[in-house]
């Protein structure tokens, strides 16, 4: 069945860069998503790639995506502590769209 | 105020006691969802509505059940709580599959957190 994959824990320093990987399994997914939950709060989105797209950038961000590989990541530029949270990794499901399946979240700890 | 309602935000329970948590949104969207959280986990689909006539189960549907009472309001409900039930419960809408028109993406409640002792 569908599965999205990532790892569950990554520190880095303030000013660093972050990377965030994810693999998933549904090649028919039109869209892949990043989302962001902050303590206490809900998941927003923060990023999304078309499928037809190897990358996509906003801002302090960079999305990648290998569709050969099934393999997305996540780079935030000058991290800041603000940017400590839990990042989802997402792809839609089903010919409809069923759904989307999440990862089970990258905690990114960002020290000063 | 939120585009997509929760309530309650915390319940503490019995094992055995009926408990409904309830969502409604302004969003206008056709699609509702219940997602559960857990720790290391990420989130899992429960069930899942395309319309007021439809419902459907995800991937954890046991010990679940949903009403779709409008196309605003969706609600879970545990019949009989259990421990392994504990857990952060999200209602999410979307207003279709990305496709060329929209990007498909959910927009989330912030959550509510049950606790079943």
């Amino acid at each position: 069945g569908e599965d999205v994959e990532q790892s569950l824990f990554l520190s880095v320093r303030e000013g660093d860069s972050s990377v965030i990987n994810c693999t998933y399994t549904d090649s028919s997914s039109t869209y892949l998503y990043w989302y962001k939950q902050e303590p206490g709060a809900g998941l927003q989105l923060l990023t999304y790639i078309f499928s037809n797209m190897d990358m996509k950038q906003d801002q302090r961000l960079t999305v990648l995506l290998n569709k050969k590989d099934k393999h997305l990541s996540l780079r935030i530029a000058d991290t800041q502590t603000g940017d400590s949270a839990i990042y989802f990794c997402a792809e839609s499901i089903g010919q409809a769209g069923t759904a989307l399946i999440f990862g089970k979240g990258t905690t990114l700890s960002v020290s000063s | 105020d939120a585009d997509v309602t929760q309530t309650p935000r915390n319940r503490i329970t019995k094992t055995g006691k009926r408990i409904m948590l309830e969502c409604s949104q302004t969003k206008g969207h056709d699609r509702m969802y219940w997602y559960r959280q857990d720790p290391g986990l990420g989130l899992r689909l429960i069930y899942y509505s395309f319309d007021v006539k439809d419902i459907n189960k995800g991937e954890i549907s046991d010990g679940y059940s949903v009403s779709r009472q409008a196309q605003a309001k969706f609600s879970l409900s545990l019949e009989s709580a259990i421990p392994n039930q504990t857990a952060l419960y999200f209602c999410a809408t979307s207003d279709g599959p990305g496709g060329w028109t929209n990007t498909g993406e959910l927009f989330f409640g912030e959550g509510s957190r049950l606790t079943v002792l």
